[in-house]
């Protein structure tokens, strides 16, 4: 099955600071990759997701951004982050041949002061 | 659009008690449907799924059946432990060609000695 490397695990930015989080995908090819975020209260929001290299769908206008320079690789960045970014950020992948699930990474918890 | 429809939390029980999550979506085509399960601080994880009508998906003494006529799939648990206490995820895989996936808001579940 697949894994899911996010960092970094945890960071605190403030205000105005460029984000830069990582995603790695070990154990399949060519996934649908996907950027979810959580804030307090459990639900999941769909960020983006690309179905393959340089390939990017935005679901929610906001000042962040996608890219996937490589197959199992998917990065979500900001020039300049607002106290609104805070949250958690999951990363996940699903396999095309696959049972449609997704596997998730542990997650970025993200503190903008 | 697809949509899934969780009741809300959080559901609170004693250790031993019998543990149903009410889950309904709507659909085109035939999603596979799944649920998944987040430990406090942690990624999401698949906890059963279920790819065709009347499929019961089961794991961990947990189980679920794909109800198309009345477009459920409910989780079910005969005795639950502490260690179960989580949030847990109601989804449905893109249909109609989309390769969104589609949430439920959550159901916090809290389990006592």
């Amino acid at each position: 099955s697949q894994t899911i490397h996010q960092w970094p695990a945890t960071l605190v930015q403030p205000v105005g600071s460029p984000l830069s989080l990582e995603c790695t995908v070990e154990g399949t090819s060519n996934p649908n990759l996907y950027w979810y975020r959580q804030a307090a209260g459990r639900g999941l929001q769909l960020l983006f997701y690309s179905v393959g290299i340089g390939q990017i769908s935005s679901e929610v206008p906001q000042n962040l951004s996608a890219s996937r320079p490589q197959d199992r690789q998917f990065i979500l960045s900001s020039k300049k982050l607002l106290l609104s970014d805070s949250g958690f950020y999951l990363c996940a992948s699903r396999e095309l041949a696959g049972g449609g699930e997704l596997f998730f990474g542990e997650g970025s918890r993200l503190t903008v002061l | 659009g697809d949509s899934v429809t969780q009741m809300e939390g959080p559901v609170t029980l004693s250790e031993e008690a019998f543990l149903t999550i009410n889950c309904t979506y709507t659909a085109t085509g035939y999603p596979s449907l799944f649920w998944y399960v987040q430990y406090p601080g942690e990624g999401l994880q698949l906890l059963l799924k279920a790819t065709k009508a009347d499929d019961k998906g089961s794991n961990k003494g947990f189980e679920a059946t794909y109800r198309k006529e009345t477009t459920s799939f409910h989780l079910e648990k005969g005795s639950v432990q502490v260690s179960d206490s989580a949030v847990y995820f109601c989804a449905l895989g893109g249909s109609g060609g989309s390769y969104i996936p589609t949430f439920g808001r959550g159901t916090s579940l809290i389990v006592h000695p």
